[in-house]
């Protein structure tokens, strides 16, 4: 069926290093992908998104790209800091059933 | 503009006890859902909503009840809480774009 298969963490960097969460789903279609942070305490919020093949999605640093071929949405940025410590979850959107499908989450703990 | 509110905050319910937990936006969302988080797993949907008097079940319903009487408020209940309820409970609404808002969440713990 549908799913997300994202990193299982916990992922322990330290400040300035370079971080990648891989993420792969299975859908039917083409569904808009999407990842979500949640910082300790807190809901989620959406980080960045793409809705079609090869679209970029980037925010705070953060980017990923939506590889239609290798079905892939991995997570990137350059130089994680302390205050990007949290739980980051990849996510896909199936109009049809107009739900989100989420994967399990990877903890992401970054050091001074 | 609060966005998405959810309260309690935290409740701890004896087993067989019932209570229900209140979300609203302030967004004029049509959309609302419910969801539960547990331990390093990611969210399972509960149920959701497509409009005020529109419910329908998501992946994991049994043991909940929701109702939709106006566009701002989706509240969720449970009859009688059992130790697997415990969990995080969050709601969250979108409007006509994909991005769904989520609140701060409910911790409730059964036991």
């Amino acid at each position: 069926g549908d799913s997300v298969t994202q990193m299982e963490g916990p992922v322990t960097l330290s400040e300035e290093a370079f971080l990648t969460i891989n993420c792969t789903y299975t859908a039917t279609g083409y569904p808009s992908l999407f990842w979500y942070v949640q910082y300790p305490g807190e809901g989620l919020q959406l980080l960045l998104k793409a809705t079609k093949a090869d679209d970029k999605g980037s925010n705070k640093g953060f980017e990923a790209t939506y590889r239609k071929e290798t079905t892939s949405f991995h997570l990137e940025k350059g130089s994680v800091q302390v205050s990007d410590s949290a739980v980051y979850f990849c996510v896909w959107y199936s109009g049809s059933a107009r739900q989100l499908t989420f994967g399990s989450g990877t903890q992401l703990t970054v050091l001074p | 503009n609060a966005g998405v509110t959810q309260t309690p905050k935290f409740r701890i319910l004896k087993i067989g006890q019932s209570m229900t937990l209140q979300c609203a936006q302030d967004m004029n969302h049509n959309y609302m859902y419910w969801y539960r988080q547990d331990p390093g797993m990611g969210l399972k949907l509960i149920y959701y909503s497509v409009g005020a008097g529109i419910t329908d079940k998501g992946e994991v319903p049994n043991g909940y009840n929701v109702s939709r009487s106006t566009t701002e408020d989706f509240p969720l209940r449970l009859e009688l809480a059992a130790p697997s309820q415990t969990s995080v409970y969050f709601c969250a609404s979108r409007g006509l774009s994909e991005t769904q808002y989520f609140g701060p969440g409910t911790r409730l713990l059964v036991l």
